[in-house]
C-alpha cells in the first residue's frame, strides 16, 4: 500500500498569509494526487487533481506542485473562508489512501 | 444539478448488518467508477470500496474486505454498500464519491454508521 504523510498536521495562520501544506507518498504516484478541503460537517471539496490542476471554480490562490513522491498545496493569500482541513489522496493505485489531514485554525 | 444522495445510515449493534444506498442525478452514471470513503468521528478519511462502471473491477480496503459488498445498478443509478458483521471501529460517515480518479469530483453529503450495543 502506498503511505501518504502531509504536514504539517495542524498549521495556525492569518488573514493574507502564504501557507504550504506537502504530502509525502511512500512511492513514486506519478502526479496521481488529488487536494480536498473539508468544513466540519461537510463532504470533502476537490481543489486540486492531477497534482497541479485546479478544479472547476475554485479559486486561483490555490496552487499545486510536486513530482514522484513529492507534493505541494499552496494558498497564495489566506481568505476567511479557506480555514478549514486539507486533505492529499493519491489515486496511482488501489487501496486508495489519503493524508492524515492538516487543520489549517485562524491565527 | 450533479448529485450523490446517500441513505440507509443508522445505529445497529456489533455483528449487525446494515445496506447503504446512494442515488445519483444529474450525469450519466453508468459511466464513472465509484466509490465509498469514510470518516470515522474526528478521524481522517477513509477510502473502503471502489466499483468500476459496469461492475467488472471491484476493490476493498484490506479493513473490510470479506465484510462488505460494493454493488450498483446502472439502470436504477444507485450505488450501493451491504455492511456485513459490523465492529465499532466501522462507525463513521460513509460518503459515496465519483471517480476518485478524476476531476469534477463529486461527493454526497455522507450517511452515518454508528456500531454500538
Amino acid at each position: 500500500d502506498i503511505q501518504m504523510t502531509q504536514s504539517p498536521s495542524s498549521l495556525s495562520a492569518s488573514v493574507g498569509d502564504r501557507v504550504t501544506i506537502t504530502c509525502r507518498a511512500s512511492q513514486g504516484i506519478s502526479n496521481s494526487l488529488d487536494w480536498y478541503q473539508q468544513k466540519p460537517g461537510k463532504a470533502p471539496k476537490l481543489l486540486l487533481y492531477a497534482a497541479s490542476r485546479l478544479e472547476s471554480g475554485v479559486p486561483s490562490r490555490f496552487s499545486g506542485s510536486g513530482s514522484g513522491t513529492d507534493y505541494t498545496l499552496t494558498i497564495s493569500s489566506l481568505q476567511p473562508e479557506d480555514f478549514a482541513t486539507y486533505y492529499c489522496q493519491q489515486y496511482y493505485s488501489t487501496p486508495y489512501t489519503f493524508g492524515q489531514g492538516t487543520k489549517l485554525e485562524i491565527k | 444539478e450533479v448529485q450523490l444522495v446517500e441513505s440507509g445510515g443508522g445505529l445497529v449493534k456489533p455483528g449487525g448488518s446494515l445496506r447503504l444506498s446512494c442515488a445519483a442525478s444529474g450525469f450519466t452514471f453508468s459511466s464513472y467508477d465509484m466509490n465509498w470513503v469514510r470518516q470515522a468521528p474526528g478521524k481522517g478519511l477513509e477510502w473502503v470500496s471502489s466499483i468500476s462502471s459496469s461492475s467488472s473491477y471491484i476493490y476493498y480496503a484490506e479493513s473490510v474486505k470479506g465484510r462488505f459488498t460494493i454493488s450498483r445498478d446502472n439502470a436504477k443509478n444507485s450505488l450501493y454498500l451491504q455492511m456485513n458483521s459490523l465492529r465499532g471501529e466501522d462507525t463513521a460517515v460513509y460518503y459515496c464519491a465519483r471517480d476518485l480518479t478524476a476531476p469534477s469530483g463529486v461527493w454526497g453529503q455522507g450517511t452515518t454508521v454508528t456500531v454500538s450495543s
